[in-house]
């Protein structure tokens, strides 16, 4: 099962919008409505973020959103904050009881 | 308060094994399925395995590249999972964290253990 695909890097200005792309296959991402993202700041562990696409778990601002269309999932921070630099991982189940996670971007709030 | 604590990690010889501990606390153990993730020094998060509940006959998948090196169990009535890793290669140097799950997602984290292999 290979990695899903993500830009290594993404930024934006405080207040702006940035939007990350995870591409996978028909049989991960575009198989399933289970794309899930992670936010992961240095040294730290990854924090849920979306899940099944489009949903936030309470305590996430509503500034984080997620969409799906085809075989590309895509997380977009509005009003960017100093404190959304981090690293975000886009993850899709990918049937027979395999997981896969995408490569990383690095999100630097300029 | 919700809390996940891996312990055990620690350096280890190329061939060797080592056993991984997760307790957990703050939310339903016993009803949630607990995956484990590693991730290598400055790489990306890579999915390790998975164990079931009980209603799910405890369950286990695991990533080829670790498959039949890796065992997963749990403990319902201690609120611990496990990670017992057998032949062990310098490629699976990693932090390891342990995470809950009640679908598709990981919702609940530890802070992770890191495992070194190297002679």
């Amino acid at each position: 099962q290979s990695a899903l695909t993500q830009p290594p890097s993404a930024s934006g200005s405080p207040g702006q919008s940035v939007t990350i792309s995870c591409t996978g296959t028909s049989s991960d991402i575009g198989g399933y409505d289970y794309v899930s993202w992670y936010q992961q700041h240095p040294g730290k562990a990854p924090k849920l973020m979306i899940f099944e696409v489009n949903k936030r778990p309470s305590g996430v601002p509503d500034r984080f959103s997620g969409s799906k269309s085809g075989n590309t999932a895509s997380l977009t921070v509005s009003g960017l904050q100093a404190e959304d630099e981090a690293n975000y991982y886009c993850n899709s189940y990918a049937g027979s009881n395999n997981w896969v996670f995408g490569g990383g971007t690095k999100l630097t709030v300029l | 308060e919700v809390q996940m604590v891996e312990s055990g990690g620690g350096l280890v010889q190329p061939g060797g094994s080592l056993k991984l501990s997760c307790a957990a606390s703050g939310f339903s153990f016993s009803g949630s399925a607990i995956h484990w993730v590693r991730q290598a020094s400055g790489k990306g998060l890579e999915w390790v395995g998975r164990i079931r509940t009980k209603t799910g006959d405890y369950a286990t998948a695991y990533v080829e590249s670790v498959r039949g090196r890796f065992t997963i169990s749990r403990t319902d009535s201690e609120n611990r999972a496990y990670l017992q890793m057998d032949s062990l290669r310098t490629e699976d140097t990693a932090v390891y964290y342990c995470t809950s799950s009640s679908s598709y997602y990981f919702d609940n984290w530890g802070q992770g253990t890191l495992v070194t292999v190297s002679a």
